[in-house]
């Protein structure tokens, strides 16, 4: 079976500053691989999923994440962030084939300091 | 606008009462799902239906119960026998119920059990 793990329960950035939220999967089968966003008290919106193809996967709100087979992660990035970029993230994992059911990361909240 | 709407919003219950938690989709998704989410714990799968009047078991089905009586909705029973009830629950679709397709999600209920 898939797993997921987000090694940063939390990460606090300046305002205008880059982040990375790491994120690293097991699988011993292709993948498809999402990160979401949650506001508080809100349910999930997806910021971008690789499926296939390029490894570099463009998002909304200015993220991206890169597919890395070799190293079995998918690592979101944004090259400055907003106050409004406060939120938990939550990185998810499913298979091709089998159990297709998406596998979701503990998350990691990400709190912008101004 | 199609979404997925879960109500209420809040719900507050005494010990050893069932309550029931609403789930309705226009998004004419085949596949929807309910979670329950804890702090620090991720999302975990409670039951899925991928065809009306069908559904499975997740990873944490015991003390639930659904039904699939429609397409548009897919209503959650926390039961009595559920040990720890008290979670913000969600509730997602997606189009095709394969690993591919990213989930939808409702803005979820907290239930609160005392």
């Amino acid at each position: 079976a898939q797993s997921v793990t987000q090694l940063d329960s939390q990460v606090p950035v300046f305002e205008e500053a880059p982040v990375e939220l790491r994120c690293n999967y097991s699988s011993s089968v292709s993948v498809y691989l999402f990160w979401y966003v949650q506001y508080p008290n809100q349910g999930l919106q997806l910021l971008l999923k690789y499926l296939s193809g390029s490894t570099l996967v463009k998002g909304i709100n200015g993220f991206e994440a890169e597919f890395n087979k070799s190293q079995t992660s998918f690592h979101l990035r944004k090259p400055s962030v907003h106050i409004s970029d406060t939120a938990e993230y939550f990185c998810a994992v499913s298979v091709n084939f089998g159990n297709e059911k998406l596998t979701f990361g503990t998350g990691t909240r990400l709190t912008i300091i101004p | 606008d199609g979404g997925i709407t879960q109500s209420p919003k809040y719900l507050f219950r005494k010990e050893g009462q069932n309550v029931t938690l609403s789930c309705e989709q226009n998004l004419n998704h085949d596949a929807m799902y309910w979670y329950r989410q804890d702090p620090g714990q991720g999302l975990r799968l409670i039951y899925y239906s991928q065809i009306v009047n069908d559904f499975q078991k997740g990873d944490i089905a015991e003390g639930y119960s659904v039904s699939r009586e429609k397409k548009e909705s897919f209503p959650l029973t926390v039961t009595s026998a559920q040990k720890n009830p008290t979670a913000f629950y969600l509730c997602a679709s997606s189009s095709s119920g394969t690993g591919r397709s990213p989930l939808h999600f409702g803005n979820g209920t907290r239930l609160t059990v005392t």
